[in-house]
């Protein structure tokens, strides 16, 4: 099974700073088998990027997803307050046994 | 956009089963996907339903204890686990996709306490 390994746990930053986020898989990844999701409280995960770095519909564009092999970036170009959230990577690269990571928490300073 | 609406909350006693539906607006070509969010945990795949082919995947995990199905004829899609235990407390999403996931239902939480 693929481990991934999100890091920092929790990131305190304040609206309109750049926030940046780490995803590394314990094995080489397809650099196209590679998601990333946002979650509030309360509320059902959204797809943020697939394909490591192709926004899904709907996503603004201060959101951009980057990596390959091991190690995957999401960036948040500029806070804004409905980004404060939790976000999780997530592998496809055997079909047969998906894995997230543990989450990143991204909460106002 | 496809739109998932699931069944509501449920308590259910240890040893017990449980059935949770999903009602998808359309199912066309899509699959559908089962995870679930323990409390305060992160996500976990528990399988897959491609209804339009009749084709069933299931995490090793959850082989065994959990059947996946889905009615063309409604777009519903279900997904059953037996032997219940404390740990499968959670909240049990679909969701569309087989790789990824898009859009998401509102969740189900389901409750398991003696």
């Amino acid at each position: 099974e693929i481990v991934l390994t999100q890091s920092p746990g929790t990131l305190s930053l304040s609206a309109g700073e750049r926030a940046t986020l780490s995803c590394r898989a314990s094995q080489r990844i397809s650099s196209i088998s590679l998601a990333w999701y946002q979650q509030t409280p309360g509320q059902a995960p959204r797809l943020l990027i697939y394909g490591a770095s192709n926004r899904a519909t709907g996503v603004p564009d201060r959101f951009s997803g980057s990596g390959s092999g091991t190690d995957f970036t999401l960036t948040i170009a500029r806070l804004e307050p409905d980004d404060f959230a939790v976000y999780y990577c997530q592998q496809y690269d055997n079909s047969a046994s998906l894995t997230f990571g543990g989450g990143t928490k991204v909460q106002s300073k | 956009q496809v739109q998932l609406v699931q069944s509501g909350a449920e308590a259910k006693k240890p040893g017990s089963s449980m059935k949770v539906s999903c009602r998808a607006s359309e199912f066309g070509s899509a699959t559908i996907t089962w995870l679930r969010q323990a409390p305060g945990q992160g996500l976990e795949w528990m399988g897959r339903v491609i209804p339009i082919l009749n084709i069933v995947n299931y995490a090793q995990k959850f082989q065994g204890r959990v059947k996946i199905t889905a009615d063309k004829a409604t777009n519903t899609a279900y997904m059953e686990m037996s032997s219940l235990q404390s740990e499968d407390t959670a909240v049990y999403y679909c969701a569309r996709g087989r790789d990824w996931f898009g859009p998401w239902g509102q969740g189900t939480l389901v409750t398991v306490s003696s």
